[in-house]
């Protein structure tokens, strides 16, 4: 079965860190990009960060350039999202999810996670 | 950046209505736009890519289409596992970004 499951969330105070996983399988994971987007409670869908195949190149949300950082291990089918000088408004679920590149569904995102929900708060 | 407007915010309908929902673009992005479905407390699922492809296993009532810089999602009889929040997001040379939602509720 494919599946992406992500963990490492919790509470954490203003202006600590975080690092989420995705743990991946059922599929070839190194063959596809994967990217991390998150939901306030209540709130829509927002894009936070994305990375390529083998690692080499990545993207984020202007809201988080700066301190977090995506990164993946291939050999563990593991994605990860370091979490850094976290403020209240990082307040949301964090869903991992999978985009086929080079193909029709090239900016689509076919299978998420169930998502990890993080807290900011003192 | 390009931003992505959904219309409307909110839409109330009856089981077998037809239902269309607009998505607008800031600028061209060609064809690459998708539309996903999400229920409370569930991971939001793909329905259609390249703006008009449906996703393997997703009822043919949805359908998808557009280019450039309006789109429409339309289910065609509205099924009561419908009732749900549903999104557009654009892929555009790294950037990729979603619309506000559109919750379908029941009438």
């Amino acid at each position: 079965e494919v599946q992406l499951v992500e963990s490492g969330g919790g509470l954490v105070q203003p202006g600590g860190s975080l690092r989420l996983s995705c743990a991946a399988s059922g599929f070839t994971f190194s063959s596809y990009w994967m990217h991390w987007v998150r939901q306030a409670p209540g709130k829509g869908l927002v894009w936070v960060s994305r990375i390529n195949s083998d690692g080499s190149s990545t993207s984020y949300a202007d809201s988080v350039k700066g301190r977090f950082t995506i990164s993946r291990d291939n050999a563990k089918n593991t994605l990860y999202l370091q979490m850094n000088s976290l403020r209240a408004e990082d307040t949301a679920v964090y869903y991992c999810a999978r985009e086929e590149p080079g193909t029709s569904k090239k900016g689509a995102f076919d299978i998420w996670g169930q998502g990890t929900m993080v807290t900011v708060s003192s | 950046d390009i931003q992505m407007t959904q219309s409307p915010s909110t839409l109330s309908a009856s089981v077998g209505d037809r239902v269309t929902i607009t998505c607008r673009a800031s600028q061209s992005i060609s064809s690459w736009l998708a539309w996903y479905q999400q229920k409370p407390g569930k991971a939001p699922k793909l329905l259609i890519y390249k703006a008009s492809s449906l996703e393997s296993g997703v009822p043919s009532r949805f359908s998808g289409s557009g280019s450039g810089t309006e789109f429409t999602l339309t289910i065609s009889s509205l099924q009561p596992d419908d009732f749900a929040t549903y999104y557009c997001q654009q892929y555009n040379s790294y950037t990729w970004t979603f619309g506000q939602g559109t919750k379908v509720e029941i009438k």
